[in-house]
């Protein structure tokens, strides 16, 4: 089946630094979304692309939608302790139903 | 509180038993999707259902099935368990057929021993 290539698996980085991840498929994708899970939680969505180069923010998080179509990354500036969780990347493939296919995730740990 | 409703929120049972999860979506939401989450396969799509219609499928297993009730809950029935079966199960609503911007429960913990 299609797949999502989410890297880093995990990341544990020192409060306020910067962090970047990305997620890559060889299929082409017409929207891109990022999801977090917190420990104990169901997936929230916080940024959703819908356009090939879209960059789109929500607070400390930035998120951009490649140029090819078949990757997207998300930046998260200033890390702090409630940033700690499980990132997923989403999308929806051109053409089918349009169900979401997630990665596999990236967590994340903040050392206070 | 994303406004859907998974229950039980943890539930632990022997192999080749069956069992019911339930998911309440958000008002107003007809699409219900299920998902598994194992710490080795991430989020698996099993299976959606738009107003009581299944709609699309996944990865389901047939030893797996699920409904859409009028008034929109669904339930997942998993049976003849195995311990490989053992994860956490979502539920997810959305207001349309084809959803993106999916909001979902905070899970069914299954256990099986």
């Amino acid at each position: 089946g299609q797949q999502l290539n989410q890297s880093p698996q995990s990341m544990f980085i020192q409060e306020g630094e910067d962090v970047s991840m990305n997620c890559t498929s060889s299929s082409i994708f017409n929207t891109w979304l990022w999801y977090k899970q917190d420990p104990g939680e169901g997936p929230v969505l916080l940024i959703a692309l819908y356009k090939a180069g879209e960059l789109t923010s929500n607070g400390r998080l930035t998120a951009q939608f490649g140029i090819t179509r078949k990757d997207s990354f998300l930046n998260i500036s200033a890390s702090i302790p409630s940033d700690v969780g499980i990132y997923f990347c989403a999308g929806v493939l051109g053409g089918s139903q349009g169900n979401l296919i997630f990665g596999k995730g990236t967590k994340l740990s903040v050392k206070p | 509180d994303s406004g859907v409703t998974q229950t039980p929120k943890h539930l632990i049972t022997a192999t080749g038993q069956r069992v019911t999860l339930r998911c309440s979506p958000r008002s107003g939401d007809l699409s219900v999707y299920w998902y598994q989450q194992s710490l080795d396969q991430g989020l698996q799509f099993l299976i959606q259902y738009y107003n009581g219609e299944e709609r699309a499928k996944g990865n389901i297993l047939e030893r797996f099935s699920a409904q859409q009730f009028p008034d929109l809950h669904s339930e997942l029935n998993l049976s003849s368990l195995e311990l490989g079966d053992s994860a956490l199960y979502f539920c997810a609503s959305g207001p349309h057929g084809r959803d993106e911007k999916l909001f979902f429960g905070s899970g069914t913990q299954l256990s099986v021993l």
